[in-house]
């Protein structure tokens, strides 16, 4: 099974500022990456897939980048409506696409 | 518009069975994955497993195969997810979400709250 692990787990940054998450996998799993937004009591939605590509109506001041074990995930000028915890999802291994441990990001 | 509708939230006792829905619309609901993810209370997302519901394909997550069933009807466009004996630790929120073409979760439905108490 496939591990992903995301860091930091939660983090505090000022409206304007750029933040950057990172999600790491146990083993390669190419750009077979997804981040998704979950802001609180409210249902997920993808931001990016394979990795670096932007879901449609998705802010261009989210992007992702890398492939194999290591990825990112920026948001560029956080902004207050940007609250929200943030998954990576390794969608290359069925049957388990595991979620990372999510990154909670708050404004501060 | 493509939308996931799943069925209202439940509450149960230890030991009850519960069957679950999510029924689709506005795609072609047998060529595309769902999926079933879980979400404990003020946790993260866990994946649980997937069904096809073109031929009934159905990959269940290690750590969940033989806890939960996951079926699907295509003539009605719904998708199942069901326990034969629910457990307390069963108490979350279950989201049934569609598999995009390129493999991430591009649709998601609104969620259903599955209680578990005496």
């Amino acid at each position: 099974d496939i591990q992903m692990t995301q860091s930091p787990s939660s983090l505090s940054a000022s409206v304007g500022d750029t933040v950057t998450i990172t999600c790491r996998a146990s083993q390669g799993i190419s750009n077979y990456l997804a981040w998704y937004q979950q802001k609180p009591g409210k249902v997920p939605n993808l931001l990016i897939y394979a990795a670096s590509t932007l879901q449609s109506g998705v802010p261009s001041r989210f992007s992702g980048s890398g492939s194999g074990t290591d990825f990112t995930l920026t948001i560029s000028s956080l902004q207050p409506e940007d609250v929200a915890t943030y998954y990576c999802q390794n969608y290359n291994s069925a049957p388990s696409f595991t979620f990372g441990p999510g990154t909670k990001v708050d404004i501060k | 518009e493509v939308q996931l509708v799943q069925s209202g939230a439940e509450v149960k006792k230890p030991g009850e069975s519960l069957k679950i829905s999510c029924k689709g619309s506005g795609y072609s609901f047998t060529s595309y994955w769902i999926g079933w993810v879980r979400q404990m209370p003020g946790k993260g997302l866990e994946w649980m497993g997937i069904i096809y519901p073109g031929d009934s394909d159905t990959r269940y997550s290690p750590s969940l195969q033989g806890q939960v069933t996951i079926s699907a009807d295509k003539s009605i466009s719904t998708a199942y997810l069901q326990w034969s004996s629910l457990k307390a630790s069963d108490t979350a929120m279950y989201y049934c979400a569609r598999r995009a073409v390129a493999g991430a979760i591009d649709y998601w439905g609104q969620g259903t709250l599955v209680t578990v108490s005496s």
